[in-house]
């Protein structure tokens, strides 16, 4: 089957740099995404990789090692409005547009 | 235009009512979706839509009803619900259903529902 762990919760100050990483296991690979939820808000999209490597869009990068089965979400220069759950998530590998999600990360900005 | 729009923000419902749950998108996406989340926990899938059929069922029971009228609305009948059907309903979109392209999906706000 396939199976995603991340950390269950984070704490970090505002300014700092944070990372949740995520291990996956899964038998097809089509990528890992990221996606931010506020408490009471909706998931929103962050980032995806599909190839080994960095990918970085402003404040936020992920990466991914598929030989590691592993990648992370790194979060620069945290504000407060940070605050909130970082899922991973994986396409299924024998269900078209089904998501596996990891159980989420709650990250906490302390002033 | 980003944006999936769901109606009703919340919703209060006895377990003998019917209601429905709306969810519309523009962005000409081919693929929608039904999650439920509960509270502390990942979205949890129901229905898939691909090209307003009905692809994926996630054994989900048949006290909710899914209907796709046309590409951009997406309904959820409620019907005999249960108090453990309170949570979040989530509609998603993405641009098609296959793994290459259901790895961003774009998420309403929700429907947050109470069953009393």
């Amino acid at each position: 089957g396939q199976s995603l762990e991340q950390p269950s919760e984070v704490t970090a100050v505002e300014g700092a740099i944070v990372q949740i990483n995520c291990t996956y296991q899964t038998s097809g690979f089509y990528g890992l995404s990221w996606y931010q939820q506020h408490d009471g808000g909706a998931p929103t999209f962050l980032s995806y990789n599909a190839l080994d490597g960095l990918e970085e869009t402003g404040r936020f990068s992920s990466f991914l090692s598929r030989s590691d089965s592993y990648g992370y979400l790194l979060l620069q220069e945290l504000q407060m409005k940070d605050s909130a759950s970082y899922f991973c998530a994986l396409p299924a590998d024998n269900q078209g547009g089904k998501l596996i999600f990891g159980q989420g990360t709650e990250l906490s900005v302390k002033p | 235009d980003t944006e999936v729009t769901q109606t009703p923000k919340h919703l209060v419902m006895g377990m003998t009512n019917k209601k429905s749950l709306k969810c519309e998108q523009h962005m000409g996406h081919r693929a929608m979706y039904w999650y439920k989340q509960k509270a502390k926990k990942p979205p949890e899938l129901m229905f898939v839509y691909s090209y307003e059929k009905l692809s994926i069922n996630e054994s989900v029971p048949s006290r909710f009803s899914p209907e796709c009228p046309n590409s951009s609305l997406l309904n959820l009948h409620l019907h005999a619900l249960q108090p453990e059907d309170s949570a979040l309903y989530l509609c998603a979109s993405s641009q098609g259903q296959g793994p290459g392209l259901s790895y961003e999906q774009y998420f309403g706000p929700g429907t947050r529902l109470t069953v009393t």
